[in-house]
C-alpha cells in the first residue's frame, strides 16, 4: 500500500518567494497533520485536519503560513513570502481518527520536504 | 504547557549490550504514550502506544513500558539495524489527536 506522499523532496528557493509543499495521505484516513522540525525545535505540530476541516492551527508560526485541504486525497501548506528561518524540514502525516475515543489511531508519516530558504 | 522530555539526547552502544532509553512527561492527565523510530531523511514510524501505567508492549528486541511519570524503551541485545532516533511523544485530549512529541534519542548500535 502506499504511504504518505509529500512533494517536493528538496525545495530551495530565495527569500521572500512563495513556496507550496504537497501532500497525499494514505487512501482512507481522514485526519492530516503538518508538522515540522528542526535540530533546535524537534518535531513540532503546525497544523491538522479533520475530514478536510481545520481542527487546530495554534502551531501556524505567522500569517505567512497558510495550508489547505481542498479534498480527502489532498493537503498544501504555503509560505508566502518565504524567510531563512523557516528552513526545516516539514513532515505531512495522517490517521483514521476513530470519533474520540480511548483508543488513538497512530500517525504515519511521509518522508518530508527538506526547505531551505537562502 | 504540555511537555515531554526524552534522555539521553544520543547513546552509542557495542552490538548486543542493552539499555534502555527514557522519556518523561508533565502531562496531568495522559491520554496516551507514544515511541516512534526516525531514520535519516525518513519519516517517523510508529511503534508503540501505551495507555496505563503498567503497561508493556514488545516487538523484536523493544520492549515498551510506562508508569505515571515517565515511559521506557528497553533496547534488548541490540543490533547495527537498530541505529536510529527514537521519538516519544504524548497527547493529553481526548477527541483531539494533537501529539507534543520530545527532541529524540539518537541511538548508534557499532558492530
Amino acid at each position: 500500500d502506499a504511504g504518505v506522499i509529500q512533494s517536493p523532496r528538496h525545495e530551495v528557493t530565495e527569500m521572500g518567494q512563495e513556496v507550496t509543499l504537497r501532500c497525499k495521505p494514505i487512501s482512507g484516513h481522514n485526519s492530516l497533520f503538518w508538522y515540522r522540525q528542526t535540530m533546535m525545535r524537534g518535531l513540532e505540530l503546525l497544523i491538522y485536519f479533520n475530514n478536510n476541516v481545520p481542527i487546530d492551527d495554534s502551531g501556524m508560526p505567522e500569517d505567512r503560513f497558510s495550508a489547505k485541504m481542498p479534498n480527502a486525497s489532498f493537503s498544501t501548506l504555503k509560505i508566502q513570502p518565504s524567510e531563512p528561518r523557516d528552513s526545516a524540514v516539514y513532515f505531512c502525516a495522517s490517521s483514521s481518527w476513530t470519533g474520540g475515543g480511548r483508543v488513538h489511531q497512530p500517525q504515519h508519516f511521509g518522508d518530508g520536504t527538506r526547505l531551505s530558504i537562502l | 504547557e504540555d511537555q515531554v522530555t526524552q534522555s539521553p539526547e544520543a547513546l552509542r552502544l557495542q552490538e548486543g549490550e542493552s539499555s534502555s532509553l527514557n522519556c518523561s512527561y508533565t502531562v496531568s492527565g495522559l491520554r496516551g504514550l507514544f515511541w516512534y523510530r526516525q531514520d535519516p531523511g525518513k519519516g517517523p514510524e510508529f511503534l508503540f502506544t501505551l495507555y496505563s501505567a503498567g503497561e508493556e508492549k514488545e516487538k523484536e528486541r523493544l520492549k515498551a513500558t510506562l508508569t505515571k511519570k515517565e515511559s521506557f524503551l528497553h533496547i534488548t541485545a541490540p543490533k547495527p539495524e537498530d541505529s536510529a532516533t527514537y521519538l516519544c511523544a504524548e497527547t493529553s485530549n481526548f477527541g483531539n489527536e494533537k501529539l507534543t512529541f520530545g527532541t529524540g534519542t539518537r541511538l548508534t548500535i557499532i558492530p
